[in-house]
């Protein structure tokens, strides 16, 4: 089945800095790349998805790109602020089981001021 | 637009019983998935229902369990409860035509 690695665990940028968070994934067939942010206490949060025919998607500060060949998918965060700190969680799905993400275990961002 | 709800939202049980969950998805989306959220596990999908059908299942043991309704809310069940069952459980829901699937707030349930 899918396996979802992501990296790093934890990251500390000072506000305004850049910040990159980068997953893999094993499965040729997934198709849709989404990322979430769950800030302390609350449900995740769909910040920003991609797609497999898609290269890049950017939102604002925020951008995704995608790797097909090298199944890998990183997460953009430019000028950072407090309020970016959470946890970013990667997830993969694939035709067919949409309905069924395969999480990243989840990267804990931290913008000091 | 209303969001996810889920119902309770805290819940404390003891080993050996069982608990319903239940999630109410945004109006006129069909597709209800269920993932449970541990410190240890992260986020691990439990199954996804479609039109009162199950569509996809993850890896629980057949204690865990669900059900949807002809309106799309869904249940949850778990049988026979265990320790390691304390955890946050969340729902999300999706359009029929749409892979966006969107949270509701979780059940924190904690197992004594």
């Amino acid at each position: 089945g899918e396996n979802v690695e992501q990296h790093p665990s934890t990251l500390s940028v000072q506000e305004g800095d850049s910040a990159v968070i980068k997953c893999t994934y094993s499965d040729s067939a997934s198709n849709y790349f989404p990322w979430y942010k769950q800030e302390l206490g609350k449900r995740p949060q769909l910040i920003i998805d991609i797609r497999s025919n898609v290269g890049e998607k950017k939102d604002q500060r925020i951008a995704v790109t995608l790797n097909k060949t090298a199944k890998h998918f990183s997460l953009h965060i430019t000028e950072t602020q407090p309020e970016d700190s959470a946890v970013y969680f990667c997830a993969a799905s694939k035709r067919g089981s949409q309905g069924n993400l395969i999480f990243g275990k989840g990267t804990k961002l931290s913008v000091k001021p | 637009k209303a969001g996810v709800t889920q119902t309770p939202r805290y819940l404390i049980k003891t080993r050996g019983q069982q608990v319903t969950l239940s999630c109410s998805p945004i109006s006129g989306h069909r597709s209800v998935s269920w993932y449970q959220q541990t410190p240890g596990q992260g986020l691990q999908f439990l199954f996804e229902y479609f039109s009162e059908t199950q569509r996809n299942k993850g890896n629980f043991p057949g204690r865990f369990s669900g059900r949807q309704f002809s309106n799309s809310r869904s249940e949850m069940n778990v049988s026979t409860l265990e320790l390691g069952d304390s955890a946050l459980y969340l729902c999300a829901s999706s359009l029929p035509t749409g892979i966006e699937q969107f949270f509701g707030p979780g059940t924190r349930l904690t197992v004594l």
